[in-house]
């Protein structure tokens, strides 16, 4: 069974340029979380989907990031524009439903804004 | 403020040590707790998933046990390899993971 796949691995741009990342959740997982991980830290919740509703987005930057999860399965996040200090890993995650369940974790999308 | 606190922060042991990382948290209400593994540049691995009724789970050489009244997990690690080194994370579930900072553990031949 494959896991939770994101692209790109890697994505280096200017500051001011949009960007997107995206993720696939392992088949059959109705919830999906997008988190941020800082260098030394751990991650931290961006924002929550059951299927495709928003549940938790209360961390997510509104004014510049913004996400969707439009059939209810692969995710896309953007941020527009980006800032030095959006600098960081993003890591995607899903799990069969909420709550209970393990949340497995894809490999991540390391982003340099320079 | 809902936090999670790993000790040690960093760790060396030469081969073949027993290790005990701690964690520890601030909220009872939790549905479960996961500690993870990652290796530098990579994301997270799942290790061990307790649930809020459980007390301990084993997987191989790795125990982690949980008690919610005093708000501690601990991660057992037997017979420790060079491949242990990595950064292990723990997490509790109250809806989203509530992660720690980690412990980097380095295990040397």
């Amino acid at each position: 069974e494959a896991g939770v796949v994101q692209s790109p691995r890697y994505k280096i741009i200017e500051k001011k340029q949009p960007v997107a990342f995206w993720c696939n959740p392992i088949s059959g997982h109705n919830t999906l979380y997008w988190y941020l991980q800082n260098l030394g830290q751990g991650p931290e919740l961006l924002i929550r989907y059951e299927n495709e509703e928003a549940v938790d987005d209360s961390q997510l930057p509104k004014d510049r990031f913004s996400a969707e999860r439009l059939k209810g399965v692969d995710s896309t996040l953007k941020i527009q524009p980006a800032e030095l200090g959006d600098s960081a890993v993003y890591l995607c995650a899903s799990s069969p439903s909420r709550g209970y369940n393990e949340q497995f974790f894809g490999p991540g999308t390391r982003l340099t804004v320079l | 403020k809902q936090e999670v606190t790993q000790i040690p922060a960093a760790l060396s042991v030469p081969e073949g040590e027993n290790l005990v990382l701690n964690c520890s948290f601030t909220d009872s209400a939790i549905y479960n707790l996961q500690w993870f593994r990652q290796d530098p540049g990579k994301g997270l691995t799942s290790l061990l998933l307790i649930q809020s009724s459980q007390r301990e789970q084993t997987s191989g050489r790795l125990n982690a046990s949980l008690d919610k009244s005093s708000g501690r997990s601990t991660l057992y690690i037997a017979a420790s390899q060079p491949g242990d080194s990595a950064t292990y994370l723990c997490a509790f579930n109250t809806d989203k993971l509530i992660f720690g900072t980690g412990t980097r553990l380095q295990v040397f031949p």
